[in-house]
């Protein structure tokens, strides 16, 4: 069974700074890759997804992510945090031959300080 | 927002109770989904239903028993649980289960068993 690895639980950090935050999946077929957020108190939210085609994808509130086939990862990545990105984060895989089951990760909680 | 709503938002019982989680989603789509968040564990797809009939039961015990009378809405039964069962309970919705397509969350519901 596939699985999928978020291996910062915490991140802190201060506002303007730039985040990168990981994901690797096991699975070694073709996948469908998306990173969902939950800001506090709000639903689960998608931010990005990637299906085919530039591996570089940019989401919402200027997010993007980059897919590295060989590398089996797919890190988000934002330029320059504020305040309002504290969340958590949550990469998420289908394998292309799974219908629309999605395994997730386990989260990362981001805590940006003003 | 009023997507995918679930009710309650919170619900403490006995071990020995029998109780209801409601879901309901306003988008016209045909697919849900449950789905366990427990503390330090990644999300956990539990079920999944198309067009009311279920086409995905991740090993769950039987002590939760979903219900899904309508594309609409979705039920989970619960009895007899133990204070492991103890989570939130999200609720998510789709254009179709067959098809990667993004998944859109309710709020969840907070459970504790005593």
């Amino acid at each position: 069974a596939q699985s999928v690895s978020q291996h910062n639980h915490h991140v802190i950090l201060s506002e303007a700074a730039s985040l990168e935050l990981g994901c690797n999946y096991s699975y070694g077929g073709t996948v469908n890759l998306f990173w969902y957020v939950q800001y506090p108190g709000q639903h689960l939210q998608l931010l990005l997804k990637y299906f085919s085609g530039d591996p570089l994808v940019k989401g919402i509130k200027g997010f993007e992510a980059e897919f590295i086939k060989s590398k089996f990862s797919f890190n988000l990545r934002k330029p320059s945090v504020q305040w309002s990105d504290t969340a958590e984060y949550f990469c998420a895989v289908n394998p292309n031959n799974a219908g629309n089951m999605l395994t997730f990760g386990g989260g990362t909680r981001l805590m940006v300080k003003p | 927002e009023t997507g995918v709503t679930q009710t309650p938002r919170h619900l403490v019982m006995g071990m020995t109770n029998k109780k209801s989680l409601k879901c309901e989603q306003h988008l016209g789509h045909n697919a849900m989904y449950w789905y366990k968040q427990s503390a330090k564990k990644p999300l956990e797809l539990m079920f999944v239903y198309n067009f009311k009939e279920q086409t995905e039961n991740n090993s769950v015990p039987s002590r939760f028993s979903p219900e899904c009378p309508n594309s609409s809405h979705l039920f989970l039964h619960l009895h007899t649980l133990q204070p492991e069962d103890s989570a939130l309970y999200l609720c998510a919705s789709s254009q179709d289960p067959s098809v990667t397509d993004t998944q859109y969350f309710g709020p969840g519901t907070r459970l504790t068993v005593l």
